[in-house]
């Protein structure tokens, strides 16, 4: 069965300095993960996927995701973090069948401290 | 585009009261879902459907209905709500390509108190 697991739930990181926000899966076949993030009282926004192809993808806002098949990862990054990047960002990978729907991990809370 | 809406964004019931939750989509995607959000959770899907008049279970589906008799809205009722109901709900539509979907994109939410 397939699972998404965000072993961090709260990430702090000062303005300017690099973020990362770490994803691990679960998944038989080839793996379809998604980044999303969602601000307060908000529904959750798409930031990235990984399909085929490179393995780092750049998304929405300046961030990008790094896919490493051999550990199972697919971590989230920024160069440089902003105030306004603190939200709480989740990771969801396809289902394996049927209508491929998404699961998706806990969430991690990040702050990014001015 | 509107995108998906929700309505109502928020809403109050008392334990044994019925309601639903309206979802609507304007990008004619075939695929869409209902999930509720849980404090360290995550998202866990309730009912999803791949077309009108298509519908399937989720994850947590015992105590809610869906209907999709249009491409554009799906619905969900809860038949008698219990203080376990009591959650964020988004739903959410994806396009689908030779019957794989896509990323989701989702409405801004229903927060629902069951008293």
């Amino acid at each position: 069965a397939q699972s998404v697991a965000q072993p961090e739930d709260q990430v702090n990181v000062a303005e300017g300095n690099p973020l990362t926000v770490k994803c691990t899966y679960s998944v038989s076949g080839n793996p379809y993960l998604f980044w999303y993030v969602q601000y307060p009282n908000r529904g959750l926004q798409f930031l990235l996927k990984y399909i085929t192809g490179d393995n780092l993808v750049k998304g929405s806002y300046g961030f990008e995701a790094e896919f490493n098949k051999s550990q199972t990862s697919f971590h989230l990054k920024k160069p440089s973090a902003l105030v306004s990047d603190s939200a709480l960002y989740f990771c969801a990978v396809r289902g394996e069948t049927g209508a491929n729907n998404l699961f998706f991990g806990t969430g991690t809370r990040l702050t990014v401290i001015p | 585009n509107a995108g998906v809406t929700q309505t109502p964004k928020f809403q109050v019931l008392k334990t044994g009261q019925s309601m639903t939750l309206q979802c609507a989509q304007d990008m004619n995607h075939e695929y869409m879902s209902w999930y509720r959000q849980d404090p360290g959770m995550g998202l866990r899907l309730i009912h999803y459907s791949v077309g009108a008049g298509i519908t399937d279970q989720g994850e947590v589906p015992n105590g809610y209905n869906v209907s999709r008799s249009t491409t554009e809205d799906f619905p969900l009722r809860l038949l008698s709500a219990a203080p376990s109901q009591t959650s964020v709900y988004f739903c959410a539509s994806s396009y689908t390509d030779r019957g794989l979907t896509y990323e989701q994109y989702f409405g801004p939410g229903t927060r629902l108190t069951v008293t």
